[in-house]
């Protein structure tokens, strides 16, 4: 067990929807990432806060959307969702900033019909 | 840009053999992480080592040992005497400090009994 909680663990919804993941760091971290991983694209960053504030952006989609809240839970919105946003998505969470070591939630496996 | 290869999709053992999957990157900083994640059948991805670009010294964690060759570009994974219970998806990953972890498509490990 990382610490990491995320819920839903599985999320079922139809193209056009939109759905809020969401994510808990481990104790005393205060960066968060997100991920998504898929068959055809692997495992993608798509996200970083830090400390409530944005400090990176991947590959994320501009229908898609997160945020760190005060109490350091965050949360990753996807709108106007379609069939290949079916995918595992993976928060983590490190110490600090830089490269620290990234511990992974159990995903939330998103299933879009 | 910064790229991890596993050319080894896919690997099949018989429990108790010595398994190495390979990692091979690209960068052009000189200050970079790698990493290496166990992904077990439940999905979740399970933090193994980091290492540092100046640091390449061989770490042995039990059965588990890593080679890390900064003149090939290269930071290896060996199990020694194989076990069921290590059958998952292995993926190596470099960071910068950036914080868009770059990661590996990832090598199957299966170790029949």
């Amino acid at each position: 067990d990382s610490g990491v909680t995320q819920t839903p663990k599985h999320l079922i919804t139809a193209t056009g929807q939109r759905v809020t993941l969401r994510c808990s760091p481990r104790s005393g971290d205060l960066s968060v990432y997100w991920y998504q991983q898929s068959l055809d694209q692997g495992l993608q960053f798509l996200i970083q806060y830090y400390n409530g504030e944005e400090r990176a952006k991947g590959n994320i989609l501009e229908r898609f959307s997160a945020q760190q809240f005060p109490d350091l839970h965050s949360e990753l919105n996807l709108s106007s969702l379609e069939l290949g946003d079916s995918a595992l998505y993976f928060c983590a969470s490190s110490v600090d900033l830089g490269a620290e070591t990234q511990y992974f939630g159990p995903g939330t496996r998103l299933l879009v019909l | 840009a910064q790229k991890v290869t596993q050319a080894q999709t896919e690997i099949s053992v018989v429990e108790k053999e010595d398994v190495t999957l390979d990692c091979v990157y690209e960068t052009r900083d000189t200050t970079y992480y790698l990493f290496w994640y166990k992904q077990p059948p439940s999905g979740e991805l399970v933090f193994l080592i980091r290492r540092n670009s100046f640091d390449e010294q061989n770490e042995i964690s039990g059965r588990y040992s890593w080679n890390f060759q900064k003149s090939t570009s290269s930071f290896n994974f060996t199990i020694t005497a194989s076990q069921v219970v290590d059958s998952a998806v292995y993926f190596c990953a470099l960071i910068r400090d950036n914080n868009d972890m770059r990661f590996g498509a990832g090598t199957r490990l299966t170790v029949k009994p």
